[in-house]
């Protein structure tokens, strides 16, 4: 069965403190990685894919790398607007469905 | 602007009851789908459907309904049979018929309060 575990539950940091989110996925033939960003009371709104191992995307202060087992969000340099919950989700081979982690729950201080 | 309108936002009703809740796609997607999400879980699937007329139960589809009889409509109906009805409900779409290498475009969700 397909597993994603995020780490950790909760992230607080100061403003311009940067730091990492983790996402470990075991899933047999990985077809996408996804990371989102959830506000509250809202849907989830895409941020990246990545699809092999070694496999970097930007965005902003975000950066999203990817290796056999696990997926990194990278924020540097972090502002108070960056607060929200993260989600990874994994898709695997011939499947329909994405398979969620239950999130980073981030919060960025003055 | 295109995107995914899911209505109401809030709703509240008595136990026992049917409830839909609607989902409105102009992305011209062809997949669209139904997730519940509760503290401390990960989204979890309730149906999906990838075509017009054809829909597929997702892990946890008992005590729900769906329809798919316009490509940009996907209602899903809670029954009084779901045992713990009360969830923050999201729908999705996505460009691809399979999600494993598409990403999906949600909606901003309804919060259903069954009493």
């Amino acid at each position: 069965e397909d597993q994603v575990t995020q780490s950790p539950e909760a992230l607080r940091l100061q403003e311009g403190e940067s730091s990492s989110l983790n996402c470990s996925y075991t899933v047999s033939g990985l077809r996408g990685l996804f990371w989102y960003r959830q506000d509250p009371g809202k849907g989830p709104e895409f941020l990246f894919t990545l699809y092999s191992a070694g496999e970097e995307k930007e965005k902003e202060r975000l950066k999203a790398t990817l290796t056999k087992k696990e997926s990194f969000l990278h924020i540097t340099a972090p502002k108070p607007e960056d607060s929200a919950t993260y989600l990874c989700a994994v898709g695997e081979g011939g499947g329909n469905k994405l398979t969620f982690g239950t999130g980073t729950q981030l919060k960025v201080e003055l | 602007d295109g995107g995914i309108t899911q209505s109401p936002k809030y709703l509240f009703r008595k136990e026992g009851q049917n409830v839909t809740l609607s989902c409105e796609q102009n992305l011209n997607h062809d997949a669209m789908y139904w997730y519940r999400q509760d503290p401390g879980q990960g989204l979890r699937l309730i149906y999906y459907s990838q075509i017009v007329n054809d829909f597929q139960k997702g892990d946890i589809a008992e005590g729900y309904s769906v329809s798919r009889e316009k490509k940009e409509s996907f209602p899903l109906t809670v029954t009084s049979a779901q045992k713990n009805p009360t969830a923050f409900y999201l729908c999705a779409s996505s460009i691809q018929r399979g999600t494993g290498n598409s990403p999906l475009h949600f909606g901003n969700g309804t919060r259903l309060t069954v009493t």
